[in-house]
């Protein structure tokens, strides 16, 4: 089992440009989730998915987007990166009782 | 407005200490709590709380709830180098799969 996986592991984007964050995972867990982690902040849910289909918003959901087409894999797209996104994302996934998640190694975005 | 607020924020002990961390909590709806353990990557899951009183054990560390009171306390006996580390709260907002973290207690120990 691989687990959680998270790609890329840097990224540098200029402000206005656009990617995606990919997450997948082998567990098949139903829920996962997006965090992004700035210091002194702890960690903020952006978005969350408890089945293929099924997304919703958590405390930090302006400026991503979200889908759940498969199981497996949780993308984040940031539409047009801002400096204020400058931060570190992880991924994380459980099953539907929702305790025990396990994060991704997480990517670390700069947004010049 | 839902809030998780960790103390302290850092501390530095020497090896063979214990260390008390606290978590206290005002959420809307209370499911459970959880803490976590960040080194230098992903945090990895220590503990779930959620009823009172029911002291959870693993090891040097342990946990225990107070729901009447709103907090949880983290206990580490004789602590390790090896326990440095950023200690997580968060809790688990019944009716949703939310969580909301504190902003974590930076651990230091000193050989």
């Amino acid at each position: 089992n691989a687990g959680v996986t998270q790609t890329p592991k840097f990224q540098v984007l200029k402000t206005g440009q656009s990617m995606t964050l990919q997450c997948a995972q082998d567990m098949n867990h139903e829920y996962m989730s997006w965090y992004r982690q700035d210091p002194g902040m702890g960690l903020r849910l952006i978005h969350y998915s408890v089945g293929a289909g099924i997304t919703d918003q958590g405390e930090v959901p302006n400026g991503y987007n979200v889908s759940r087409s498969t199981t497996e894999d949780f993308p984040l797209r940031l539409l047009s990166a801002a400096p204020s996104q400058t931060s570190v994302y992880f991924c994380a996934s459980s099953n539907v009782q929702g305790y025990e998640q396990y994060f991704g190694p997480g990517t670390r975005l700069t947004v010049t | 407005e839902d809030k998780v607020v960790q103390s302290p924020l850092s501390l530095v002990v020497h090896e063979g200490d214990t260390v008390t961390l606290n978590c206290s909590y005002e959420v809307t709806n209370f499911r459970s709590l959880l803490w976590y353990k960040q080194e230098k990557k992903a945090p990895t899951f220590l503990f779930m709380l959620t009823s009172s009183g029911i002291e959870k054990k693993s090891g040097r560390l342990s946990s225990i709830l107070d729901k009447k009171e709103l907090f949880s306390i983290l206990n580490i006996t004789a602590t390790q180098t090896g326990d440095s580390a950023v200690y997580l709260c968060a809790v688990l907002l019944s009716g949703t799969y939310k969580y909301i973290f504190g902003t974590g207690t930076r651990l230091k120990v000193l050989a």
